[in-house]
């Protein structure tokens, strides 16, 4: 089955412990992205890469690190989690930047930062 | 900056009636992509519908239509014939149609419309 996959779905963690939310798709896109949705703001668009080895800043990159060695898998990295980083987290992909069908979702990362 | 704005953070319909969840956006493109997602409670995000700018012609799929007012930077999502598995949030979502080095494959959120189906 084509499908972006998350990991973990929850995560609770301190405030300072680095951590790691996986994001892996099984259709051969090119495109990844990452959005954290928060109440009242919609998505937002944290990091993107067009391909491998290629990544960007998006909207709200302020905290996160991100990398793409392969282009199956695109790691979003907090190395210092903040309160202000709790947020419900999703990795997206599409065959190639700019496609008029829109982009697959993972299942969503419900990250709470104490 | 572009902008999408859902003004209706909560909205409520009849099973079987018919409702209506507006977005309206702004840009100085001529061309782009619009976007409605669902997002039920079990947080997948679905695609329901896409238009493309340059058609004039409205989508339409099953149930879901939307009205399209380009000079009014409008994008209006109706669901006809309401279901209980209708209950969720509807995101409106923007993006630029790719040329150039300006267009980065973002999609721009509204804040979001939850729609909630009583029967």
């Amino acid at each position: 089955e084509a499908q972006v996959t998350q990991n973990p779905r929850y995560l609770i963690t301190v405030t300072g412990k680095k951590l790691t939310v996986t994001c892996s798709q099984n259709m051969n896109h090119e495109y990844m992205s990452w959005y954290r949705q928060d109440p009242g703001l919609g998505l937002r668009q944290i990091y993107y890469s067009m391909n491998v080895e290629v990544t960007d800043k998006g909207d709200v990159p302020e905290g996160y690190k991100v990398s793409r060695k392969e282009k199956r898998n695109f790691p979003l990295i907090l190395e210092s989690p903040s309160p202000n980083q709790t947020s419900l987290y999703f990795c997206a992909s599409s065959l190639f930047y700019g496609v008029n069908y829109g982009y697959t979702f993972g299942s969503g990362t419900r990250l709470t930062v104490v | 900056a572009q902008t999408v704005t859902q003004s209706q953070p909560e909205m409520s319909v009849q099973e079987a009636e018919t409702v209506t969840l507006s977005c309206t956006y702004d840009t100085s493109e001529n061309n782009y992509y619009l976007f409605w997602y669902k997002q039920p409670p079990s947080r997948q995000m679905i695609l329901v519908i896409r238009q493309e700018a340059y058609k004039q012609q409205n989508a339409t799929e099953n149930r879901f239509s939307v009205n399209f007012q380009k000079a009014a930077k409008s994008f209006s999502l109706k669901i006809s014939d309401s279901q209980l598995g209708d209950t969720a949030m509807y995101f409106c979502a923007f993006m630029n149609r790719p040329y150039g080095s300006s267009n980065t494959g973002k999609l721009i959120f509204g804040q979001g419309t939850t729609l909630q189906v009583k029967p």
